[in-house]
């Protein structure tokens, strides 16, 4: 059964803060990694991830793809309020996309 | 599986076709969603239901219609579809419209239109 477990489910740190969002995947036929943010109904979409140790970068979040580990990392440095989301995984593979549960990530002032 | 179950896993149809898509969830949850994701382009937000009344409806073609007949079932009633409409469907479901519960997704009907 293809499933993708995200770590931790929740997360709260202060402003300026660095996080580590963690992401693994046991599936079949595997495509591509996406990381979403959620704040309002519509995810908003940050990095789609197919080949493995290629780090993406978007401002003060990167992202990479361990293949071998069948995981792969979100990072978030100098964190703001505005950073506080759900952040969720998803692997497209067998012509379908499997989400994780996300992680709930706060960030206090 | 993630509690959201959706059917039929494929389905193609010509453009005069009509088809529905059933989403189904057994999570106690009271609003559900239909999104649309095209190939290399993020998800876009279609309909979404509370408690069975549709709550917000982002300009999607009449060619879909959804339909919650209870807070457990969602359906996309597909009709004289484009070729363009062709992408994955997902259903997602959550405990009310607050974000602070997060989202249960199904894994997607794929859809071709021929």
């Amino acid at each position: 059964e293809d499933k993708v477990v995200q770590s931790p489910l929740s997360l709260v740190v202060h402003e300026g803060d660095t996080v580590t969002l963690n992401c693994s995947y046991e599936v079949t036929n595997f495509r591509s990694l996406l990381w979403y943010k959620q704040e309002k109904k519509a995810p908003t979409f940050l990095f789609m991830l197919t080949s493995s140790g290629i780090e993406k970068k978007s401002g003060r979040l990167s992202s990479i793809l361990d293949k071998k580990e069948l995981s792969s990392i979100l990072n978030i440095t100098a964190t703001q309020t505005g950073d506080s989301a759900i952040y969720l995984c998803a692997v497209e593979a067998n012509d379908k996309i499997i989400f994780g549960k996300g992680t709930r990530l706060h960030i206090l002032p | 599986e993630t509690g959201v179950t959706q059917t039929p896993r494929h389905l193609v149809m010509g453009m005069t076709n009509k088809k529905s898509l059933k989403c189904e969830q057994h999570l106690g949850h009271n609003a559900m969603y239909w999104y649309k994701q095209s190939a290399k382009k993020p998800l876009e937000l279609m309909f979404v239901y509370s408690l069975e009344e549709r709550v917000e409806n982002n300009s999607v073609p009449s060619r879909f219609s959804p339909e919650c007949p209870n807070s457990s079932h969602l359906f996309l009633h597909l009709h004289t579809l484009q070729p363009e409409d062709s992408a994955l469907y997902l259903c997602a479901s959550s405990q009310d419209l607050r974000i602070n519960y997060g989202y249960t997704f199904g894994s997607g009907t794929r859809l071709t239109v021929v």
